[in-house]
């Protein structure tokens, strides 16, 4: 079985200045790996994945996270935010095979101040 | 990207009757979709995976009897939440693969029961 621990329930941090989410995970198989992030009553959006190749992996609004296998860790991070990022991120786990189930983390409150 | 849809988008309805929820896969086939509920400001906890033609497969702790899944065609599952209590009360949101290795997520369906 699949799990993911996000050791922060929520990041303060002042607008543009860098941000750090921490995400582990734990698996005996190999997995996949995703960021998604929830705006006030709205669903879920991809915001990055890991499935395989480089472990850098980027977001078109300039968050990045990079896969670790030997620490088993997924850390989303972002040099400046914006007030716009304040959100709900998730860290998730699937299997390593098509159309797997996601196992979410508990999620990290991002707020930013001006 | 692929977009699923889900119906309605709240619903309140009084305790002890039934309710049910739609999720639509729009522009391609689903043959399995993932059914989740999140409480207030807690992550998204996998109720059960819902299999076209086939019984759904129910995580631990979830009653198979009071939340019944039907996945009768390759765009359509329902939820259904029989005798509705207000502790059903939730934020559910389900989830569909497009060709193997990325998950799209309805918006959410809010349930409120007075």
């Amino acid at each position: 079985a699949q799990s993911v621990t996000q050791l922060d329930s929520q990041v303060p941090v002042f607008e543009e200045a860098p941000v750090e989410l921490r995400c582990n995970y734990s698996s005996s198989v190999s997995v996949y790996l995703f960021w998604y992030v929830q705006y006030p009553n709205q669903g879920l959006q991809l915001l990055l994945k890991y499935l395989s190749g480089s472990t850098l992996v980027e977001s078109i609004n300039g968050f990045e996270a990079e896969f670790n296998k030997s620490q088993t860790s997924f850390h989303l991070r972002k040099p400046s935010v914006h007030i716009s990022d304040t959100a709900e991120y998730f860290c998730a786990v699937s299997r390593y095979s098509s159309a797997s189930k996601i196992i979410f983390g508990s999620g990290t409150r991002l707020s930013i101040r001006p | 990207g692929a977009v699923v849809s889900q119906h309605p988008s709240w619903v309140i309805c009084k305790s002890g009757t039934s309710v049910k929820i739609e999720c639509r896969s729009l522009d391609f086939q689903a043959t399995t979709m993932f059914w989740y509920r999140q409480f207030p400001k807690q992550s998204l906890m996998l109720m059960a995976t819902s299999n076209e033609g086939s019984k759904a497969t129910y995580e631990q702790g979830v009653e198979k009897d009071k939340f019944l899944i039907n996945h009768a065609s390759l765009t359509l599952s329902t939820l259904t939440v029989t005798s509705a209590h207000p502790e059903d009360s939730s934020f559910y949101i389900c989830s569909a693969y497009d060709r193997g290795t990325e998950a799209f997520f309805g918006q959410g369906t809010r349930l409120t029961v007075v």
